[in-house]
C-alpha cells in the first residue's frame, strides 16, 4: 500500500526558510516521479514543482521557481521541498503526490500524502 | 497557462439522483503521444485528494463504477449516476498535458 506522509510544517516568519520532508513507503520510490502540490484552505489545489525518478529533472511553477527547491533521495525514500524567502501568500498545506512514471513529460498524478501545513506569520 | 473552467460552482444533488460536472480547457490537452491527460479528483471534507478518474476516462482501482468520465480535445464531464452521500465534496479536474499544470476552480456536491 503506497503511504506519502509530509513532515516539516508550521509557523514560520516571513523571510525566513523551511524544508519540506515526504516519507514514502509501499512501492519503489526510485521507479516514480514525484510533485509538490499546495492548496490554500478553502482554494484550489495548486501545483509547485516535480522532479523525475533520477533527480535529474525538475520544473517549477513561476510562482516559487527562484526560492523553493525541490530535491530527492532515493536512498531514503524521500523527497524533499526548500522553501526560502517564504512571504504570508506561502501559507498553505503542502502535498507530496506521486507520479504514475518514471519521466514526467506529461504529468499523471495518482497518489496523495496527508498534507502538512505552512503557516508564515510574524 | 491553461486555464479549467469547471461549472457549476455548487451542485445539490437529491440522493439517488445523477450529477453531473464539466470542465472546459482554455487549451487542446491531447498530449504529443495520442494520450490526454485530464484527471478528475475528489476531495472530501477534511482529507486530501483521491483520484477517481485519468486520461479522461479510466477509473482508478476500488472507484464505484456510478463514477464516469468522458469528453475530448478541451471539454470533459465527470458524471455520478446515482448519488450517494460519501461522494459529498469538492471535484477537480486537473491537466496534466502541458506545463505548468493546473486546476478547476472546483466543484462542490452536496445532498440537497
Amino acid at each position: 500500500q503506497v503511504h506519502l506522509v509530509e513532515s516539516g510544517g508550521g509557523v514560520v516568519q516571513p523571510g525566513r526558510s523551511l524544508r519540506l520532508s515526504c516519507a514514502t513507503s509501499g512501492f519503489t520510490f526510485n521507479n516514480f516521479g514525484m510533485h509538490w502540490v499546495r492548496q490554500v484552505p478553502g482554494k484550489g489545489p495548486e501545483w509547485l514543482a516535480v522532479i523525475w525518478y533520477n533527480g535529474r529533472n525538475q520544473q517549477y511553477a513561476d510562482s516559487v521557481a527562484s526560492r523553493f527547491t525541490i530535491s530527492r533521495d532515493n536512498s531514503k525514500n524521500t523527497l524533499y521541498l526548500e522553501m526560502a524567502s517564504l512571504r504570508a501568500e506561502d501559507t498553505a498545506v503542502y502535498f507530496c503526490v506521486r507520479d504514475a512514471r518514471p519521466e514526467v513529460y506529461a504529468a499523471n498524478f495518482d497518489y496523495w500524502g496527508q498534507g502538512t501545513l505552512v503557516t508564515v506569520s510574524s | 497557462d491553461v486555464v479549467l473552467t469547471q461549472s457549476p460552482l455548487s451542485l445539490p444533488v437529491t440522493l439517488g439522483q445523477p450529477a453531473s460536472i464539466s470542465c472546459r480547457s482554455s487549451q487542446n490537452l491531447v498530449y504529443s503521444d495520442g494520450n490526454t491527460y485530464l484527471n478528475w479528483f475528489q476531495q472530501r471534507p477534511g482529507q486530501s485528494p483521491r483520484r477517481l478518474i485519468y486520461k479522461v476516462s479510466d477509473r482508478d482501482s476500488g472507484v464505484p463504477d456510478r463514477f464516469s468520465g468522458s469528453g475530448s480535445g478541451t471539454y470533459f464531464t465527470l458524471r455520478i449516476s446515482r448519488v450517494e452521500a460519501e461522494d459529498v465534496g469538492i471535484y477537480y479536474c486537473m491537466q496534466g498535458t502541458h506545463w505548468p499544470l493546473t486546476f478547476g476552480g472546483g466543484t462542490k456536491v452536496e445532498i440537497k
